[in-house]
């Protein structure tokens, strides 16, 4: 069975920490890595890892997977009170002409000014 | 504007209904799916549908029902043989189920709540 482990379920910070989530997972047939920012509804899409050592950025965030060790990480620098959500992360596997999402439970961050 | 509707935004079930809930794109995507989250879980798979008039069960089809008549809508029915229904269904597209790396977008969710 595909699994996705996220780490820590929440994190409390003040405004200007940087914070580092985590994302490990078991599944067969990997094919890629995704993060999404939850605030209160629909997941919004933040970045997709296929490659790994490659790092992602967007602003103050950015993203690294590591397909040896089965884990990617998620930066926050100088984060603010926006920045607080759930962190879902997701992996993408395939199986036969099928592929297939599994998500991690979340990471909680509440970013406190 | 392009994206995912999803309604109601709040629905409420009694004991023994059914109740449907709505999602439409106009994306022109092909492939829909339903997801339903629990508070401190991930989001589980409960239907999805690459083409019209086909869909498969997720991993938590018991008590759900779908159709997919059109392109752009994929209605969700909680069946009365769902015994713990109360939830956010979240309902997303994507452009192909089985392109490598395409990404879901989802919808602003529906929160089914039982009287």
């Amino acid at each position: 069975e595909d699994k996705v482990v996220q780490s820590p379920l929440s994190l409390v910070v003040h405004e200007g920490d940087t914070v580092t989530l985590n994302c490990s997972y078991e599944v067969t047939n990997f094919r890629s890595l995704l993060w999404y920012k939850q605030e209160k509804k629909a997941p919004t899409f933040l970045f997709m890892l296929t490659s790994s050592g490659i790092e992602k950025k967007s602003g103050r965030l950015s993203s690294i997977l590591d397909k040896k060790e089965l884990f990617s990480i998620l930066n926050i620098t100088a984060t603010q009170t926006g920045d607080s959500a759930v962190y879902l992360c997701a992996v993408k596997a395939v199986t036969g002409a099928n592929s297939k999402l599994t998500f991690g439970k979340g990471i909680t961050l509440s970013v406190r000014p | 504007d392009g994206g995912i509707t999803q309604s109601p935004k709040y629905l409420f079930r009694k004991e023994g209904q059914n109740v449907t809930l709505s999602c439409e794109q106009n994306l022109n995507h092909d492939a829909m799916y339903w997801y339903r989250q629990d508070p401190g879980q991930g989001l589980r798979l409960i239907y999805y549908s690459q083409i019209v008039n086909d869909f498969q069960k997720g991993d938590i089809a018991e008590g759900y029902s779908v159709s997919r008549e059109k392109k752009e809508s994929f209605p969700l029915t909680v069946t009365s043989a769902q015994k713990n229904p109360t939830a956010f269904y979240l309902c997303a597209s994507s452009i192909s189920r089985t392109v490598i790396g395409e990404t879901q977008y989802f919808g602003p969710g529906t929160r089914l709540l039982v009287l």
